[in-house]
């Protein structure tokens, strides 16, 4: 167990809906993550917050968003599902120091 | 830009046998590099990291890589693979200096023949 939690571990929807994805980091790690696991394009990172502000940009679509809260949970917002994006959404969490990243478990979300 | 290149999707060794997974890393500044595992239907586990101090790196689980620069590589050895070892391990790099987006390897499937 690497102390980070993300929920729902299952999310089926349809095309065009919203949906969003939480992770709660490891007490105490400033950072939070987000991270695409699909077929066809494999681990690809998405988006990093640190201590509630956007620290770092990467493959992340315009219909996809994310925040970090006070509490220094995260959300991961989904709109306008296309089939493609299926796919496994991890959340990992740090202290930014040691560059040493922990992940959650995953959801895995179904676009039908 | 970081990249890494892990070298075979599959790999299969027998039971008891050295598991050599390899890893060749491109950055334009000193990388840290990191190897983590993922077993079935599980999140990512780190195995080990190389974040500039000795250049041989012990890990979870019998797992150490080595740091060689001159041949841009990280492969991952264990002596004697187990039954459990099978999952599938991905090779990642940061630039470090805290830039911590991690940019991953396509992975590699290790399969244990009994």
């Amino acid at each position: 167990d690497s102390g980070v939690t993300q929920t729902p571990k299952h999310l089926i929807t349809a095309t065009g809906q919203r949906v969003t994805l939480r992770c709660s980091p490891r007490s105490g790690d400033l950072s939070v993550y987000w991270y695409q696991q699909s077929l066809d394009q494999g681990l690809q990172f998405l988006i990093q917050y640190y201590n509630g502000e956007e620290r770092a940009k990467g493959n992340i679509l315009e219909r996809f968003s994310a925040q970090q809260f006070p509490d220094l949970h995260s959300e991961l917002n989904l709109s306008s599902l296309e089939l493609g994006d299926s796919a496994l959404y991890f959340c990992a969490s740090s202290l930014s120091v040691t560059n040493e990243q922990f992940f959650g478990p995953g959801t895995r979300l179904t676009v039908l | 830009a970081q990249s890494v290149t892990q070298l075979g999707s599959h790999v299969s060794v027998s039971e008891g046998a050295l598991v050599l997974l390899r890893c060749n890393y491109s950055s334009s500044v000193p990388p840290y590099l990191f190897w983590y595992v993922q077993y079935p239907n599980q999140g990512l586990q780190l195995l080990l990291k190389y974040t500039s101090a000795a250049t041989l790196v012990k890990g979870i689980n019998g797992f150490e890589a080595e740091f060689k620069k001159s041949e841009t590589s990280f492969h991952l050895t264990k002596p004697s693979a187990h039954m459990s070892d099978a999952a599938e391990y991905f090779c990642a790099v940061t630039p470090g200096g805290g830039n911590e987006k991690l940019t991953f390897g396509t992975g590699t499937r290790l399969t244990i023949i009994p």
